[in-house]
């Protein structure tokens, strides 16, 4: 069957620390992987979009892997800050596919001064 | 820009009631949709449109139904709600497929 899986519900780190979040895939060819960030009572919110042929993206303290021979993603956040606690969603859209996302069920991060 | 918007923020229904909630957007994007969230069961795709006039089926839609009638808006509507239909309703916006989605705030419905 086809799976995604984000592989930790919640994670706690130390501010300062490097965050990393998985997320593995099962049964799926994905041509583009996006992570999404969601905080308490809103809707998600767009961080980072990675294709199939890129091995790694960075935005500012952002940094995403796609390795499609471990069929995984890492998302890291470097230099941790408690304003960085939220929700971390992992969604991939299926080569070939109509284009919709298909999201993990996420990550809680939390950063403690 | 207000971005996706969604009203209500808030409903509580009785079982067998109808209701429908609106979305709308001001980027001129083609695709919308609409996703629930369920504690454990994260972000599912319930309806999408791939532009005006157009709708198409997710993954849960059943209970549901839809409509674009105009490019900026997509209502998705529940003709006898059941307390499964409790949930997070959240709806989307892109430009086109594969590009980053836009999200609004949610609405909360609960079903008694």
């Amino acid at each position: 069957s086809q799976k995604i899986e984000q592989n930790s519900e919640a994670l706690n780190i130390q501010e300062g620390k490097t965050a990393t979040l998985t997320c593995n895939y099962t049964n799926y060819s994905p041509a583009y992987l996006q992570w999404y960030r969601q905080d308490p009572g809103r809707g998600p919110v767009f961080l980072l979009l990675i294709r199939e042929n890129e091995k790694e993206k960075r935005k500012e303290r952002l940094k995403v892997t796609f390795d499609t021979t471990l069929k995984q993603s890492l998302f890291h956040i470097t230099a941790s800050q408690p304003a960085d606690s939220a929700t971390y969603l992992c969604a991939l859209v299926e080569g070939g596919s109509q284009g919709n996302l298909i999201f993990g069920k996420g990550t809680k991060l939390s950063v403690k001064p | 820009n207000a971005g996706v918007t969604q009203t209500p923020k808030f409903r509580v229904l009785k079982t067998g009631q109808s209701m429908t909630l609106l979305c709308a957007q001001d980027m001129n994007h083609e695709y919308m949709y609409w996703y629930r969230q369920d504690p454990g069961m994260g972000l599912r795709l319930i309806h999408y449109s791939v532009g005006e006039g157009t709708t198409a089926k997710g993954e849960v839609p059943d209970g549901y139904n839809v409509s674009r009638l105009k490019k900026q808006n997509f209502l998705l509507g529940l003709e006898s709600a059941a307390p499964s239909q409790t949930s997070v309703y959240f709806c989307a916006s892109s430009l086109l497929s594969y590009n980053e989605q836009f999200f609004g705030p949610g609405t909360r419905l609960t079903v008694l």
